[in-house]
């Protein structure tokens, strides 16, 4: 059974970079046919789809955030992160990581909450 | 973009009884070579992340319990709960994985009349 772990900063102030990482247990960020993924939920709000990145280097990305959003995926470590740079008080949310199986998102994070402020 | 549109965005069942919420996109997420509709279903407890109740629109996860059921294709979807029980409480999602963007409904969230 495939586990994700978020970690990274909890606070992050405005106009600076938001990055967290995603540990990878139970399975590899290498194995062919996932497109590890980021999702965000602002407090109280719905689902937000923010990117995917798969192991062929295929990469998709939400209209509203692409420009400021990267990932990377770390083979030697099991993890992939996420960047998200010039982040303002609309950033704050639960950041979650997810694999994406193609079909639909299989596998989540518990989530990683981050607030926005100086 | 793909629109996911949920209704009704909060409803009360009494224990036992039936919920039915509808999901529609705005363009059809029918993928005709393998004749399978990419729209799952999620459910999301307080503090936890969402977990998979349904997908291909119809398909349920693996120990989902069988009162749960998906119907429909094309553009239009139902989740059903057929006897609704105190451990469904929750908000409920549906998702269009048929291209990127993915987009999600805006969530359905079922509480005990």
């Amino acid at each position: 059974q495939v586990q994700l772990q978020e970690s990274g900063p909890g606070l992050v102030k405005p106009s600076e970079t938001l990055s967290l990482t995603c540990s990878v247990s139970g399975g590899s960020v290498s194995t062919g046919g996932n497109h590890w993924s980021w999702v965000r939920q602002p407090p109280g709000k719905g689902l937000e789809w923010i990117m995917s990145f798969s192991d062929t280097g295929s990469t998709n990305y939400s209209p509203s955030l692409k420009g400021r959003v990267t990932m990377s995926i770390d083979t030697s470590k099991n993890q992939f992160s996420l960047k998200l740079n010039s982040v303002t008080a609309a950033d704050a949310a639960v950041y979650y990581c997810v694999n994406w199986n193609g079909n639909y998102f299989d596998y989540w994070g518990q989530g990683a909450l981050v607030t926005v402020s100086s | 973009d793909i629109v996911v549109t949920q209704s009704p965005d909060s409803l009360a069942v009494s224990l036992g009884g039936r919920a039915t919420i509808n999901c529609k996109s705005s363009q059809s997420v029918l993928y005709t070579s393998n004749n399978k509709n990419y729209l799952a279903w999620y459910q999301q407890k307080p503090g936890q992340p969402p977990k998979l109740l349904i997908y291909w629109a119809s398909t349920r996860e693996s120990g989902v319990p069988e009162r749960f059921s998906g119907s429909g294709s094309g553009t239009d979807f139902t989740l059903t709960i057929s006897s609704l029980q105190a451990e469904d409480v929750a908000v409920y999602y549906c998702q269009q994985c048929y291209q990127t963007p993915l987009t999600f409904g805006g969530g359905t969230k079922v509480e005990i009349k």
